[in-house]
């Protein structure tokens, strides 16, 4: 079978409340930031994107900020509902058409 | 509707055994990858075609090979599946950075188990 698999990061919120999730990138040539969701069983969802010319990107109830000093990412999520409870990824491309997958966080949302 | 398609969604094989996952796509897209995604952890790319131009990942182990006979399918072939190669096989789409660079789209993937 598989092997064992890391222990993802984990964040549980109330209902109604904000979550932020955070990511380090590793490249400083990243150039376009995607966030992802990924429910149990399924494939990644296209949240939001960024590019490295913008600081902030908002969507419906959700914000995407940019540090490019400290290759940094987060993902914030307004009046959380039991519907966001998933895994969220950040993905980074640079140079080429890849693009490379940080740790994710797995993200629990208490009724 | 699905644009990127993945079959079967479910596959068992032998220890050994040659298996090939197939990806088909409806968008058109210059871009198909494979990544490989183990329990609890990140999707992990092994390659990716620009149109037949296929660019492997310097970590990919030779097990892993990949056909893009045309622009709407991609073949991932294990030539002899190891019990660390179950795992959750994913394709994905984009337009490619030559066009306007846009989000890679995903199938819901493979679920892979090695008996």
């Amino acid at each position: 079978g598989e092997s064992v698999g890391l222990h993802l990061p984990t964040l549980s919120v109330q209902e109604g409340d904000n979550s932020i999730i955070n990511c380090a990138y590793s490249n400083s040539a990243s150039d376009y930031f995607i966030w992802y969701k990924q429910e149990s069983g399924k494939g990644p969802q296209f949240i939001i994107d960024i590019r490295s010319n913008m600081d902030k990107r908002q969507g419906q109830r959700v914000t995407v900020l940019l540090n490019k000093t400290v290759k940094h990412l987060s993902l914030q999520i307004a009046a959380t509902q039991p519907g966001d409870s998933a895994v969220y990824f950040c993905a980074e491309n640079f140079a080429g058409n890849q693009f490379y997958f940080g740790t994710g966080t797995s993200l629990t949302v208490i009724p | 509707d699905a644009m990127v398609i993945q079959n079967p969604r479910y596959q068992v094989t032998q220890f050994g055994k040659p298996v090939t996952l197939s990806c088909s796509q409806t968008l058109n897209h210059n871009v198909m990858y494979w990544y490989q995604q183990k329990s609890s952890q990140a999707p992990k790319l092994l390659f990716h075609y620009y149109d037949k131009d296929f660019n492997n990942e310097a970590d990919t182990p030779d097990n892993f090979q990949s056909r893009r006979p045309n622009t709407s399918f991609c073949f991932l072939d294990i030539r002899s599946p190891g019990l660390g190669d179950a795992a959750m096989y994913l394709c994905a789409t984009s337009r490619g950075r030559r066009t306007l660079n846009t989000e890679a789209f995903f199938g819901q993937g493979t679920r892979l188990t090695v008996v």
